[in-house]
């Protein structure tokens, strides 16, 4: 079974400020999520990748394979960013997801 | 958001009693998923569909079962509930081989009490 753990739990930073979430697993994947979750709000799609680095708008995930480690970064960091952020392993073959309990983030203006 | 819908969005009820949940897509995805979320767990899967009455556990099935008659609908059923089974309740479906991204329904707090 894939561990997931994210660091740090729980972030808050001044508007503006460059933002590092970080993600570790256990078990070799198929593919890294991340996902973020809104207060009391449903749960969308950032990224899946599977090697690399992708870039979207102020957000910029990459993935280490060798080390099993991926991280997520948010540049110019603006209020609308505070949600909580979540990465998710996908195993080999049946792409089922195992969760890290997600990194809550408040960016403060 | 991949057209997809869960209802009820909010449920009540007594130990028990039988729940069904039911999530609904409208774009012909093959893989469907039911995951609980609570905190300090993050989200758990219960079970999943790769297809028309085919389904699988989770981590985290018992207490819980599926059916899937067609490919639209995935219902969650939990049989009596218990008060450990008081969550967030997401559906999810996997996207197409191009993508294997996961887009999420927009939940249902099941209380029970």
């Amino acid at each position: 079974k894939n561990e997931v753990e994210q660091s740090p739990q729980n972030l808050t930073a001044q508007e503006g400020e460059f933002i590092t979430i970080n993600c570790s697993y256990s078990v070799g994947i198929s593919a890294l999520h991340w996902l973020q979750q809104h207060p009391g709000g449903g749960i969308v799609s950032l990224f899946m990748l599977s090697s690399g680095k992708k870039k979207h708008g102020r957000l910029i995930a990459t993935i280490n394979i060798q080390e099993k480690h991926s991280s997520l970064h948010i540049t110019a960091s603006h209020p609308r960013d505070s949600a909580v952020y979540i990465c998710a392993a996908a195993n080999f073959g049946n792409e089922k997801l195992t969760f890290g309990t997600g990194t809550r983030l408040t960016i403060i203006p | 958001d991949a057209g997809i819908t869960q209802s009820p969005r909010h449920k009540v009820t007594e130990t028990g009693t039988p729940v069904t949940l039911r999530c609904h897509q409208t774009e012909n995805h093959r893989y469907m998923y039911w995951y609980r979320q609570d905190p300090g767990h993050g989200l758990r899967l219960i079970h999943y569909s790769y297809g028309v009455k085919d389904t699988d556990k989770g981590e985290v099935s018992d207490g819980y079962s599926v059916s899937r008659s067609k490919t639209e609908d995935f219902l969650l059923t939990l049989e009596s509930a218990t008060s450990s089974q008081t969550s967030v309740y997401f559906c999810a479906i996997r996207g197409q081989a191009s993508s294997y991204e996961q887009y999420f329904g927009p939940g249902t707090r099941l209380t029970v009490t």
